[in-house]
């Protein structure tokens, strides 16, 4: 059974990095295919995907936001990190990490609200 | 450049079919998409992968009543006998080797 759940700060600052941690069970990313991608959503919109990470590191991140991002993988803990500089409150959303197999999205977190305010 | 577009809205009645559409850009009508369900203060769910033949494989546990099938560059979700539960927003999302994840802007679905 494949299941992700994401953590971080639920409260952020203007200007302040914010980083998310996605801990997930019952896949290992690496395992040929497999990768952990990272979705957000503001309050009443649509699904935005930020990153990607792949069982053999590679990365993908959203041509818009890349300059901001930054994602990483630690196998071992079952873990996937994502690092956002610089937020503001336009950044205020709900973040979902997702596994995919061979980029098929196919298990979602259920997801953790941040909000940016000073 | 890889976009889908949705209807931003859908109504039906209870016990009907409804389909929805997402479109590919022009260039990207052999791409396979995915469909996902988000209900009411829920996150999204898996509910199927969709071929450009339209065959389509289901994530877990999701009933038969959701279906899918394409034509051209158009993607359907079809929903049979409309349950109350079934009211949510719908996101089609495809993947390119270059973009990786691409979203539509969602569908949202009224169960009349």
């Amino acid at each position: 059974q494949i299941t992700l759940k994401e953590s971080g700060p639920t409260l952020v600052k203007p200007t302040q990095t914010l980083t998310l941690t996605c801990t997930f069970s019952g896949f290992s990313l690496s395992t040929s295919g497999v990768g952990v991608g990272w979705i957000r959503q503001p309050p009443g919109k649509a699904l935005e995907w930020l990153a990607l990470i792949y069982w053999d590191d590679d990365k993908r991140y959203s041509p818009s936001l890349k300059s901001r991002l930054t994602i990483t993988k630690d196998t071992s803990k079952n873990q996937v990190v994502l690092t956002m500089t610089n937020m503001d409150p336009v950044d205020t959303a709900t973040y979902y990490c997702a596994h995919s197999r061979w980029l098929v999205l196919d298990y979602w977190g259920q997801g953790t609200l941040v909000t940016v305010s000073s | 450049q890889l976009v889908l577009t949705q209807s931003p809205s859908a109504s039906a009645s209870l016990g009907a079919s409804v389909k929805l559409t997402c479109t590919l850009s022009s260039g990207h009508s052999s791409y396979a998409i995915a469909w996902h369900q988000q209900q009411p203060e829920k996150g999204p769910r898996y509910l199927m992968k969709l071929n450009s033949d339209g065959s389509h494989s289901k994530g877990d546990g999701i009933p038969d009543r959701f279906s899918g099938s394409s034509s051209g560059a158009e993607r359907y979700l079809t929903i049979s006998s409309l349950q109350s539960e079934d009211e949510a927003d719908y996101y089609c999302q495809t993947w390119g080797t270059g973009t990786s994840w691409v979203f539509g802007g969602g569908t949202k679905l009224t169960v009349l």
